[in-house]
């Protein structure tokens, strides 16, 4: 198993330009996250999904978005992107939501806004 | 609201035992996990207490006190590789998801 894949693992977008994040998992996992981490700092939830075709809010949602049509994919979009938005981005899934079920993280796509 | 502390860094020396600790204040608590994660790299799952006490895994044991609303890891027989950030998060309920500390950045030393 490859665990849970990104795409890009860099990136550097010009202040106002668009792109997708994408984030492929292929452990058959319901719930899937995605999360931003900005230097020194914890992990905050943009939007999390538990399942194809659901899609939630999280701590930080605002300038992003998100879709979930399969299980295996949940990508990430920025739209109209700003020098706030230079961060490390990581998706994850689990089994549940249930934190005693491990969250298996992606090797993150760092993003910086010029 | 919520909130969780930790110790922003920890330094200990190769061979020892070192305690991160974890305070929370959470609308509502279900279970406290530990995660790790090296400098640059992507964070992975350690340890999971639901309930009070001890749960030990290897080196690494991990513990919580509900009615302190107080969760500590405990590392022991320190090696230069545990070098590294260490996060608390916190699940307030069975179907909600994980709220992260910020970490706590813990350097071995020789």
């Amino acid at each position: 198993n490859a665990g849970v894949t990104q795409t890009p693992k860099f990136r550097i977008l010009k202040i106002g330009q668009s792109m997708t994040l994408q984030c492929t998992q292929d452990m058959n996992h319901n719930y899937m996250y995605w999360y931003r981490q900005d230097p020194g700092m914890g992990l905050k939830l943009i939007y999390y999904s538990v399942g194809a075709g659901i899609t939630d809010k999280g701590e930080v949602p605002n300038g992003y978005n998100v879709s979930r049509s399969t299980t295996e994919d949940f990508p990430l979009r920025l739209e109209l992107a700003a020098p706030s938005q230079t961060s490390v981005y990581f998706c994850a899934s689990s089994y549940s939501t249930d934190a005693s079920y491990e969250q298996y993280f992606g090797p993150g796509t760092r993003l910086t806004v010029t | 609201g919520q909130s969780l502390e930790q110790p922003s860094e920890v330094t200990a020396v190769e061979g020892a035992i070192v305690q991160i600790n974890c305070t929370y204040q959470t609308s509502g608590f279900y279970g406290l996990s530990w995660y790790q994660q090296h400098d640059g790299g992507a964070p992975t799952f350690l340890s999971y207490n639901a309930l009070d006490g001890l749960e030990e895994t290897g080196r690494f044991s991990s513990f919580l006190s509900r009615s302190d609303s107080y969760g500590y890891l405990l590392l022991q027989e320190l090696q230069m590789k545990d070098s590294a950030s260490y996060f608390c998060a916190v699940s307030k309920s069975g179907n909600t998801p994980l709220v992260f500390g910020k970490g706590t950045r813990l350097s071995v030393i020789a």
